[in-house]
């Protein structure tokens, strides 16, 4: 099955910075790479997501590049604010209401 | 995005009685409903994946007589947790799929078994 891996697993960042989290997946099959952000206490939410036909997305400060041949993908945030702390979540899928499989998480923490 | 609803957000219970959590799609029809279980500072385990009008599929390790799982419309999925012990506290977190391949979560609920 398919295996997806996290890294890093904390990061501290001031405020005003750059933070990239890293994920890698094992099954080329994959084709839908969502990220999510989950705050304490609450359910994950989609911030971006990228789709295997495309390299790099953009939503404002928050980017998604993909790289099918090495396999894998990362998050990019710029311009940190202490609203950004939480844990991030990837997860890679085979699209067709198949399985989500989820990295194990990076809490972020950007101080002011 | 789209709004997935979960309800109730948290609720205690005795231990022995059973608890049901319902999830709705508010703005899609979702087929499918997958069902995880989240322990503190950890990732999302997934229990079951629920397809409308039949079965759910369990994943392995999870007691499908434990936590029963129905998906009786394209808006709605229930777990109930059956004769429940304090080792079935913890955070559950339901999602739906949209046609379109997206995944979106509830709000979680927070059960706790005295």
């Amino acid at each position: 099955g398919e295996n997806v891996e996290q890294h890093p697993s904390t990061l501290s960042v001031q405020e005003g910075d750059s933070a990239v989290i890293k994920c890698t997946y094992s099954d080329s099959a994959s084709n839908y790479f969502p990220w999510y952000k989950q705050e304490l206490g609450k359910g994950p939410q989609l911030i971006i997501d990228i789709r295997s036909n495309v390299g790099e997305k953009k939503d404002q400060r928050i980017a998604v590049t993909l790289n099918k041949t090495a396999k894998h993908f990362s998050l990019h945030i710029t311009e940190t604010q202490p609203e950004d702390s939480a844990v991030y979540f990837c997860a890679a899928s085979m699209g067709n209401f198949n399985k989500f499989y989820f990295g194990s998480g990076t809490k972020l923490n950007v101080k002011p | 995005g789209a709004v997935v609803s979960q309800h109730p957000s948290w609720v205690i219970c005795k231990s022995g009685t059973s608890v049901k959590i319902e999830c709705r799609s508010l703005d899609f029809q979702a087929t499918t409903m997958f069902w995880y279980r989240q322990f503190p500072k950890q990732s999302l385990m997934l229990m079951a994946t629920s397809n409308e009008g039949s079965k759910a599929t369990y994943e392995q390790g999870v007691e499908k007589d434990k936590f029963l799982i129905n998906h009786a419309s394209l808006t709605l999925s229930t777990l109930t947790v059956t004769s429940a012990h304090p080792e079935d506290s913890s955070f559950y977190i339901c999602s739906a799929s949209r046609e379109t391949g997206e995944l979106f979560f509830g709000e979680g609920s927070r059960l706790t078994v005295l």
